[in-house]
Protein backbone atom coordinates (compact mmCIF):
# COMPACT_ATOMS: atom_id res chain seq x y z
CA UNK A 1 0.00 0.00 0.00
CA UNK A 2 1.30 3.39 -0.84
CA UNK A 3 1.96 5.78 1.78
CA UNK A 4 -0.52 8.59 0.17
CA UNK A 5 -3.05 7.56 -2.31
CA UNK A 6 -4.92 10.35 -5.27
CA UNK A 7 -6.71 9.45 -7.93
CA UNK A 8 -5.23 10.77 -11.03
CA UNK A 9 -8.44 11.32 -12.53
CA UNK A 10 -8.76 13.51 -15.08
CA UNK A 11 -11.42 15.29 -13.78
CA UNK A 12 -13.05 17.48 -16.28
CA UNK A 13 -15.67 20.16 -14.78
CA UNK A 14 -17.91 23.12 -16.31
CA UNK A 15 -16.62 26.80 -15.52
CA UNK A 16 -18.93 27.50 -11.88
CA UNK A 17 -19.22 24.01 -10.76
CA UNK A 18 -17.61 22.97 -6.97
CA UNK A 19 -14.66 20.52 -7.32
CA UNK A 20 -13.86 17.91 -4.89
CA UNK A 21 -10.38 16.76 -4.79
CA UNK A 22 -9.34 14.03 -2.40
CA UNK A 23 -6.46 11.99 -1.07
CA UNK A 24 -6.01 8.95 1.38
CA UNK A 25 -3.07 8.20 3.29
CA UNK A 26 -1.85 5.50 5.58
CA UNK A 27 0.71 6.48 8.11
CA UNK A 28 -0.85 7.80 10.86
CA UNK A 29 2.63 9.89 11.92
CA UNK A 30 1.64 12.75 9.05
CA UNK A 31 0.92 15.88 10.82
CA UNK A 32 0.84 18.57 8.42
CA UNK A 33 -0.92 18.20 4.76
CA UNK A 34 -0.94 21.03 1.85
CA UNK A 35 -2.49 21.22 -1.67
CA UNK A 36 0.41 22.24 -4.10
CA UNK A 37 -1.03 23.33 -7.95
CA UNK A 38 1.27 22.76 -10.34
CA UNK A 39 0.62 23.61 -14.08
CA UNK A 40 2.19 22.26 -17.10
CA UNK A 41 5.58 22.13 -16.81
CA UNK A 42 5.88 24.49 -13.71
CA UNK A 43 7.15 24.06 -9.82
CA UNK A 44 4.08 23.18 -7.49
CA UNK A 45 2.62 26.62 -6.01
CA UNK A 46 1.41 25.94 -2.74
CA UNK A 47 -1.90 26.22 -1.72
CA UNK A 48 -3.23 25.66 1.25
CA UNK A 49 -1.44 24.15 4.66
CA UNK A 50 -3.57 22.87 7.55
CA UNK A 51 -1.95 20.91 10.47
CA UNK A 52 -4.62 18.72 12.69
CA UNK A 53 -7.99 17.86 11.62
CA UNK A 54 -10.45 20.45 10.17
CA UNK A 55 -11.08 22.87 7.74
CA UNK A 56 -9.47 25.78 6.87
CA UNK A 57 -10.62 28.12 4.33
CA UNK A 58 -8.90 30.74 1.71
CA UNK A 59 -10.87 32.57 -0.74
CA UNK A 60 -12.48 29.83 -3.07
CA UNK A 61 -10.22 26.86 -1.70
CA UNK A 62 -11.07 24.74 1.36
CA UNK A 63 -9.15 22.36 3.06
CA UNK A 64 -10.25 19.25 5.16
CA UNK A 65 -8.45 16.79 7.20
CA UNK A 66 -9.98 13.77 8.58
CA UNK A 67 -7.12 11.96 10.25
CA UNK A 68 -9.34 9.38 12.10
CA UNK A 69 -10.15 8.71 8.19
CA UNK A 70 -7.11 9.38 7.18
CA UNK A 71 -8.22 11.49 4.24
CA UNK A 72 -7.97 15.21 3.15
CA UNK A 73 -10.04 17.20 1.05
CA UNK A 74 -9.60 20.33 -1.34
CA UNK A 75 -12.68 22.05 -2.75
CA UNK A 76 -12.64 24.76 -5.06
CA UNK A 77 -16.09 26.80 -5.24
CA UNK A 78 -17.08 28.51 -7.93
CA UNK A 79 -14.23 26.78 -10.62
CA UNK A 80 -12.32 28.94 -12.99
CA UNK A 81 -10.66 27.88 -16.39
CA UNK A 82 -7.97 29.45 -14.62
CA UNK A 83 -7.68 26.36 -11.81
CA UNK A 84 -6.75 24.14 -14.81
CA UNK A 85 -3.90 22.37 -13.37
CA UNK A 86 -2.33 19.57 -11.93
CA UNK A 87 -3.62 19.39 -7.79
CA UNK A 88 -1.25 17.61 -5.82
CA UNK A 89 -1.79 16.46 -2.40
CA UNK A 90 1.68 16.49 0.22
CA UNK A 91 1.97 16.03 3.78
CA UNK A 92 4.72 15.37 6.53
CA UNK A 93 5.59 14.13 10.14
CA UNK A 94 7.57 16.09 12.12
CA UNK A 95 10.56 15.35 9.18
CA UNK A 96 10.80 18.01 6.54
CA UNK A 97 10.54 15.23 4.12
CA UNK A 98 7.37 15.84 2.19
CA UNK A 99 5.05 12.63 0.60
CA UNK A 100 2.93 13.71 -2.31
CA UNK A 101 0.11 12.22 -4.05
CA UNK A 102 0.61 11.75 -7.97
CA UNK A 103 -1.76 14.37 -8.63
CA UNK A 104 -5.16 14.78 -9.88
CA UNK A 105 -5.54 16.49 -13.14
CA UNK A 106 -8.25 18.95 -13.35
CA UNK A 107 -9.80 20.79 -16.35
CA UNK A 108 -12.63 23.70 -16.14
CA UNK A 109 -14.41 24.28 -19.29
CA UNK A 110 -16.00 27.55 -20.41
CA UNK B 1 11.57 39.17 -3.72
CA UNK B 2 13.02 36.53 -6.37
CA UNK B 3 11.47 32.96 -5.58
CA UNK B 4 13.76 29.93 -5.71
CA UNK B 5 15.60 29.99 -8.78
CA UNK B 6 16.79 26.73 -10.99
CA UNK B 7 19.34 26.50 -13.97
CA UNK B 8 19.47 25.01 -16.32
CA UNK B 9 15.22 24.70 -16.84
CA UNK B 10 16.22 22.47 -19.64
CA UNK B 11 19.08 19.90 -19.94
CA UNK B 12 20.14 16.97 -22.32
CA UNK B 13 22.99 14.63 -21.75
CA UNK B 14 24.21 11.80 -23.65
CA UNK B 15 24.15 8.46 -21.64
CA UNK B 16 27.61 8.60 -19.75
CA UNK B 17 27.55 12.10 -18.88
CA UNK B 18 27.66 13.80 -15.79
CA UNK B 19 24.81 16.51 -15.19
CA UNK B 20 25.27 19.71 -12.84
CA UNK B 21 21.28 20.99 -11.53
CA UNK B 22 21.43 24.46 -9.30
CA UNK B 23 19.16 25.66 -6.92
CA UNK B 24 19.18 29.23 -5.67
CA UNK B 25 16.87 29.37 -2.63
CA UNK B 26 14.88 32.25 -1.86
CA UNK B 27 16.28 35.46 0.06
CA UNK B 28 16.61 34.67 3.64
CA UNK B 29 15.73 30.57 3.08
CA UNK B 30 18.93 28.42 4.51
CA UNK B 31 17.45 25.15 4.00
CA UNK B 32 17.18 23.58 0.45
CA UNK B 33 15.33 20.43 -0.85
CA UNK B 34 15.60 18.83 -3.65
CA UNK B 35 12.67 15.90 -5.59
CA UNK B 36 12.45 14.63 -8.85
CA UNK B 37 9.10 13.70 -10.74
CA UNK B 38 8.96 11.24 -12.83
CA UNK B 39 6.79 11.02 -16.28
CA UNK B 40 3.37 10.35 -14.40
CA UNK B 41 4.43 9.82 -11.46
CA UNK B 42 4.62 11.94 -7.90
CA UNK B 43 7.32 14.05 -6.62
CA UNK B 44 9.87 12.20 -4.73
CA UNK B 45 11.99 13.53 -1.96
CA UNK B 46 15.88 13.30 -2.47
CA UNK B 47 17.45 15.27 -0.28
CA UNK B 48 17.53 17.99 2.20
CA UNK B 49 20.14 20.45 3.14
CA UNK B 50 20.95 23.14 4.89
CA UNK B 51 24.32 25.23 4.30
CA UNK B 52 27.54 22.96 4.35
CA UNK B 53 25.44 20.00 5.94
CA UNK B 54 23.34 17.21 4.23
CA UNK B 55 20.61 16.55 6.81
CA UNK B 56 18.24 13.61 5.34
CA UNK B 57 19.33 11.87 2.01
CA UNK B 58 17.33 8.94 2.90
CA UNK B 59 16.12 9.59 -0.73
CA UNK B 60 18.56 9.74 -2.74
CA UNK B 61 20.06 6.70 -4.89
CA UNK B 62 22.86 5.50 -3.62
CA UNK B 63 25.09 5.70 -6.55
CA UNK B 64 25.73 8.39 -9.11
CA UNK B 65 23.98 11.30 -7.61
CA UNK B 66 25.30 13.67 -4.87
CA UNK B 67 23.97 16.89 -3.44
CA UNK B 68 25.87 19.78 -1.81
CA UNK B 69 24.79 23.27 -0.58
CA UNK B 70 27.98 25.26 0.24
CA UNK B 71 28.63 27.89 2.46
CA UNK B 72 28.62 30.04 -0.85
CA UNK B 73 26.66 29.70 -3.73
CA UNK B 74 23.58 27.76 -5.03
CA UNK B 75 22.34 24.11 -3.99
CA UNK B 76 24.12 21.64 -6.91
CA UNK B 77 22.33 18.19 -7.35
CA UNK B 78 24.99 15.96 -9.69
CA UNK B 79 24.43 12.98 -11.09
CA UNK B 80 27.43 11.06 -12.56
CA UNK B 81 27.11 8.73 -15.52
CA UNK B 82 23.49 9.09 -16.63
CA UNK B 83 21.18 6.59 -18.26
CA UNK B 84 17.70 7.01 -19.36
CA UNK B 85 15.86 6.23 -16.09
CA UNK B 86 17.82 9.76 -14.53
CA UNK B 87 15.38 11.49 -17.33
CA UNK B 88 13.01 13.61 -15.11
CA UNK B 89 11.75 17.12 -13.75
CA UNK B 90 14.10 17.77 -10.86
CA UNK B 91 12.95 20.63 -8.53
CA UNK B 92 14.05 22.46 -6.05
CA UNK B 93 12.31 24.02 -2.96
CA UNK B 94 13.35 26.03 0.28
CA UNK B 95 11.67 27.09 3.58
CA UNK B 96 13.22 29.48 5.76
CA UNK B 97 15.43 28.47 8.93
CA UNK B 98 13.05 27.30 12.26
CA UNK B 99 11.54 23.92 13.17
CA UNK B 100 9.97 21.94 11.52
CA UNK B 101 6.23 23.25 10.41
CA UNK B 102 7.67 25.64 7.87
CA UNK B 103 6.38 24.92 4.47
CA UNK B 104 8.51 24.41 1.25
CA UNK B 105 8.00 26.62 -1.69
CA UNK B 106 9.54 25.23 -5.35
CA UNK B 107 11.37 26.40 -8.13
CA UNK B 108 10.21 26.01 -11.94
CA UNK B 109 12.20 22.82 -12.25
CA UNK B 110 15.15 21.36 -14.38
CA UNK B 111 14.36 19.13 -16.77
CA UNK B 112 17.02 15.99 -17.71
CA UNK B 113 16.60 14.61 -20.79
CA UNK B 114 19.35 11.62 -21.15
CA UNK B 115 19.44 10.46 -25.03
Amino acid sequence: QKEVEQDPGPLSVPEGAIVSLNCTYSNSAFQYFMWYRQYSRKGPELLMYTYSSGNKEDGRFTAQVDKSSKYISLFIRDSQPSDSATYLCAMKDGSEKLVFGKGTKLTVNP
Amino acid sequence: NAGVMQNPRHLVRRRGQEARLRCSPMKGHSHVYWYRQLPEEGLKFMVYLQKENIIDESGMPKERFSAEFPKEGPSILRIQQVVRGDSAAYFCASSPPGVGTDTQYFGPGTRLTVL
